[in-house]
């Protein structure tokens, strides 16, 4: 398997425009955790989803911030419009509940907005 | 403070020395991860212990749980440059296993 799929690695944007973070997960994990990284704040949950299904949003910092799973295969983050502040490394992960939650990282998306 | 904690936040050792690194959460647990993150790439998982285990090896890796002070340490022996990262524990909580909890990490720096 090639593990956790993001794309792109980097995205660079002006602040009000729309970002959209694509993540494929480990084929067969039923689970998707979406996290930011900031030096600031550390690594912080956003949302995950259990069998395409929202369970827990409450990391999402505010109404600009939004994610969907349409399959088991797909995700999407998108923030809109941007701001700096949302400048940071977006990770996606993915995990197997009778693994014991152990997650698998995709390599992450580093975001600048200016 | 946060479901779980890392001490200390930052670590410099010499090569050959080994590495301890702490981490102590709130709330009854049903496992604890320890994470490993270099720079610019996402963590990978190292070892996992659960709550029933006192501890745990693996290679050059030695994990404790002491679920009485809910505390565990991590020790890296023999410390090479390849193990400059930052180092994460996680826990699963006992009534909440469908999600993990990553404390803010370790960040450890070997020095040739």
């Amino acid at each position: 398997d090639a593990g956790v799929i993001q794309s792109p690695r980097h995205e660079v944007t002006e602040m009000g425009q729309e970002v959209t973070l694509r993540c494929k997960p480990i084929s067969g994990h039923d689970y998707l955790f979406w996290y930011r990284q900031t030096m600031m704040r550390g690594l912080e949950l956003l949302i995950y989803f259990n069998n395409n299904v929202p369970i827990d949003d409450s990391g999402m910092p505010e109404d600009r911030f939004s994610a969907k799973m349409p399959n088991a295969s797909f995700s999407t983050l998108k923030i809109q419009p941007s701001e700096p502040r949302d400048s940071a490394v977006y990770f996606c992960a993915s995990s197997l509940r009778t693994l014991n939650n152990e997650q698998f990282f995709g390599p992450g998306t580093r975001l600048t907005v200016l | 403070s946060q479901q779980g904690e890392e001490d200390p936040q930052a670590l410099s050792i010499q090569e050959g020395e080994n590495a301890t690194m702490n981490c102590s959460y709130k709330t009854s647990i049903n496992n604890l991860q320890w994470y490993r993150q270099n720079s610019g790439r996402g963590l990978v998982h190292l070892i996992l212990i659960r709550s029933n285990e006192r501890e745990k090896h693996s290679g050059r890796l030695r994990v404790t749980l002491d679920t009485s002070k809910k505390s565990s340490s991590l020790l890296i022996t023999a410390s090479r440059a390849a193990d400059t990262a930052s180092y994460f524990c996680a826990t699963v909580l006992m009534n909440r296993d469908d999600k993990i909890i990553f404390g803010k990490g370790t960040r450890l720096h070997i020095l040739p």
